[in-house]
């Protein structure tokens, strides 16, 4: 079955450390995957995604996302974290039985908390 | 410009009641799609849509009805609203399909049925 997994409902990082949320996928051929972030009260904002090539992806805010095909992870990174990273941040992967569209499997979501 | 917005934004309702939530785009995408999302079961698919009158169910559609008689426009009617669709629902929507091509989502509806 397809599915994505995102194994910390919660991350804590210190503000101007480094920070990974990490996503693991299991589908069929080859995954395009996507990193959505939610603020409190707002709808999902895209921030990357995978599709091909390169396997660092970098998007909005300053994060990236590393695709790693063989432990079939995609990891959300950010070199030095702000306060206003803290929201959930959600792992998405294209279903692969979806022919013509476009449908997302998501994971549960990782909530992100940046102290001071 | 407003993207892809959502009405109401806050909607409480009581058992049994029928309702409805909005979703309008302006970008003219040909995918639009209905997720709910609950504490723990991050986004569930309801319905999609490739176009105008082309609707699907999607993971748990149970309790729905969608209707696209427009391209821009893709409501959710819950018939008999129950206590468990209490939720938070998002509308999304894309553009020609492709692997490559990313959702977009609206602002959210918050739902609470008495």
């Amino acid at each position: 079955a397809q599915s994505v997994a995102q194994p910390e409902d919660q991350v804590n990082v210190a503000e101007g450390n480094p920070l990974t949320v990490k996503c693991t996928y299991s589908v069929s051929g080859n995954p395009y995957l996507f990193w959505y972030v939610q603020y409190p009260n707002r709808g999902l904002q895209f921030l990357l995604k995978y599709i091909t090539g390169d396997n660092l992806v970098k998007g909005s805010y300053g994060f990236e996302a590393e695709f790693n095909k063989s432990q079939t992870s995609f990891h959300l990174k950010k070199p030095s974290a702000l306060v206003s990273d803290s929201a959930l941040y959600f792992c998405a992967v294209r279903d692969a039985l979806s022919g013509g569209y476009n449908k997302l499997i998501f994971g549960a979501g990782t909530r992100l908390a940046v102290h001071p | 410009d407003a993207g892809i917005t959502q009405s109401p934004r806050y909607k409480i309702t009581e058992t049994g009641r029928q309702v409805t939530l909005m979703c309008h785009q302006t970008w003219s995408h040909s995918y639009m799609f209905w997720y709910r999302q609950d504490l723990g079961h991050g986004l569930r698919l309801i319905y999609y849509s490739a176009a105008a009158d082309i609707t699907d169910k999607g993971e748990v559609p149970d309790g729905y009805v969608v209707s696209r008689s427009k391209t821009e426009n893709f409501p959710l009617t819950l018939e008999s609203a129950t206590r468990s669709q209490t939720s938070v629902y998002f509308c999304a929507s894309s553009g020609v399909a492709g692997a490559q091509e990313t959702q977009y989502f609206g602002p959210g509806t918050r739902l609470l049925v008495l």
